[in-house]
């Protein structure tokens, strides 16, 4: 397996713009998380599915922001539109998860976002 | 929020010492999990360890569990250059603290 696959790598905005950012997870995985990462603010978790449905989406920020998994291959964080507040890498995490709790988490390369 | 933090924010030791970073977290859990992180990617699993469990190993990683002080240690043993990177734990809300970032001086 690949791992987890995330697109772009890198992404260069400008403020108002809309920006998609795409994450292929692990085949098998039914778990996946969309985390955001600052030097200000460190590793946040902005919302998880599992089995392709959002389960908790209280760290999303604003309404700005959304996400989706219309499959288990598939998920995007769409930003609409973007500030340059939002400048972060971006990860895309997958996992199995069973009987309540998860199990290692498998992280992509991260999406590089930077909103001029 | 089960979110671990971990202690310290910052370690540098000389390679070949060991090195000792803890997690604090508030609620009970079923498992806790470190996670490592090289500068520009993202995290690796390094190990997972429930609740039911006190001490886990794997190669020179050896993790401590103590549920009633709702904390955990991960101990690096002997340590080399390229362990230098920034270490979390996560309980089961897969939320993460602030790290610790680890330096390891050649």
């Amino acid at each position: 397996d690949a791992g987890v696959i995330q697109s772009p790598r890198h992404e260069v905005t400008e403020m108002g713009q809309e920006v998609t950012l795409r994450c292929k997870p692990i085949s098998g995985h039914n778990s996946l998380f969309w985390y955001r990462q600052t030097m200000m603010r460190g590793l946040e978790l902005l919302i998880y599915f599992n089995n392709n449905v959002p389960i908790d989406d209280s760290g999303m920020p604003e309404d700005r922001f959304s996400a989706k998994m219309p499959n288990a291959s598939f998920s995007t964080l769409k930003i609409q539109p973007s500030e340059p507040r939002d400048s972060a890498v971006y990860f895309c995490a997958s996992s199995w998860a069973g009987q309540g709790s998860y199990n290692e988490q498998f992280f992509g390369p991260g999406t590089r976002l930077t909103v001029l | 929020s089960q979110q671990g933090e971990e202690d310290p924010q910052a370690l540098s030791i000389q390679e070949g010492e060991n090195a000792t970073m803890n997690c604090s977290y508030k609620t009970s859990i079923n498992n806790l999990q470190w996670y490592r992180q090289n500068s520009g990617r993202g995290l690796v699993h390094l190990i997972l360890i429930r609740s039911n469990e006190r001490e886990k190993h794997s190669g020179r990683l050896r993790v401590t569990l103590d549920t009633s002080k709702k904390s955990s240690s991960l101990l690096i043993t002997a340590s080399r250059a390229a362990d230098t990177a920034s270490y979390f734990c996560a309980t089961d809300d897969m939320r993460f603290g602030a790290g610790t970032r680890l330096t390891v001086k050649p």
